[in-house]
């Protein structure tokens, strides 16, 4: 059964970069079966897709952070990781990691459990 | 990019009651279409994809309907267990977008 957890930090500083880690279990991240995502949800707000990445190293960002983002494979750890830059109060969110299966169409699933980031000084 | 737009944003509903939620895109996204549902603090679960098809261990009284910009998700009996927000996502192109949510809460 395939399952994802976030690791990181929960508070980092204005202008800093971010940087989180996704766990993934139940398959290889090396496999050509998913697409690894990000998924950002500020406080009392909805969804923004962040971007994601492939086995293969290919990437696929939201034009709104594409300056800011990076999101990249451990493929000795199994994880991917999120990198985002310049931070701003505005980013502060819960920051969700999912699969997406390959397919027309596939939806995201599973998500992490999720972990909230405060962009603060 | 695709807008969605979830109508109503807030639903007040009681447990038994038959409840649509209505997602409309900007452009025509086929039937790439996923509704996922999310309670307080936890990460949005997958209900329904590609329009219609009702993710594994769902409960068949969520059901999905529509292609091209108009779907739509029903629950036909509302259970306590449903009170959530409810999200559409597009699936055609990228940016993957999502709708602003549908909150439904009991009368």
């Amino acid at each position: 059964q395939l399952q994802l957890q976030e690791s990181g930090p929960g508070l980092v500083k204005p202008s800093e970069t971010l940087s989180l880690t996704c766990t993934v279990s139940g398959d290889s991240i090396s496999s050509n079966t998913y697409f690894w995502g990000w998924i950002r949800q500020p406080p009392g707000k909805g969804l923004e897709w962040v971007g994601s990445i492939y086995y293969s190293g290919r990437t696929n960002y939201n034009p709104s952070l594409k300056s800011r983002v990076t999101i990249s494979l451990d493929t000795s750890k199994n994880q991917f990781s999120l990198q985002l830059s310049s931070l701003a109060a505005a980013d502060t969110a819960v920051y969700y990691c999912a699969a997406r299966a390959l397919g027309a169409g596939a939806p995201l699933s599973p998500w992490g459990q999720g972990i909230l980031v405060t962009v603060s000084s | 990019d695709i807008q969605l737009t979830q109508s109503p944003s807030f639903l007040s509903a009681s447990v038994g009651d038959r409840v649509t939620i209505t997602c409309r895109a900007s452009q025509g996204i086929s039937s790439y279409l996923a509704w996922y549902q999310q309670k307080p603090g936890k990460a949005p679960k997958l209900l329904i994809y590609t329009a219609s098809t009702l993710q594994s261990g769902v409960p068949s009284r969520f059901s999905g309907s529509g292609s091209g910009t108009e779907f739509t998700l029903t629950v036909s009996s509302l259970q306590p267990e449903d009170f959530a927000t409810y999200y559409c996502q597009q699936l055609s192109s990228s940016p993957l977008t999502f709708g602003g949510g549908t909150k439904v809460q009991i009368k």
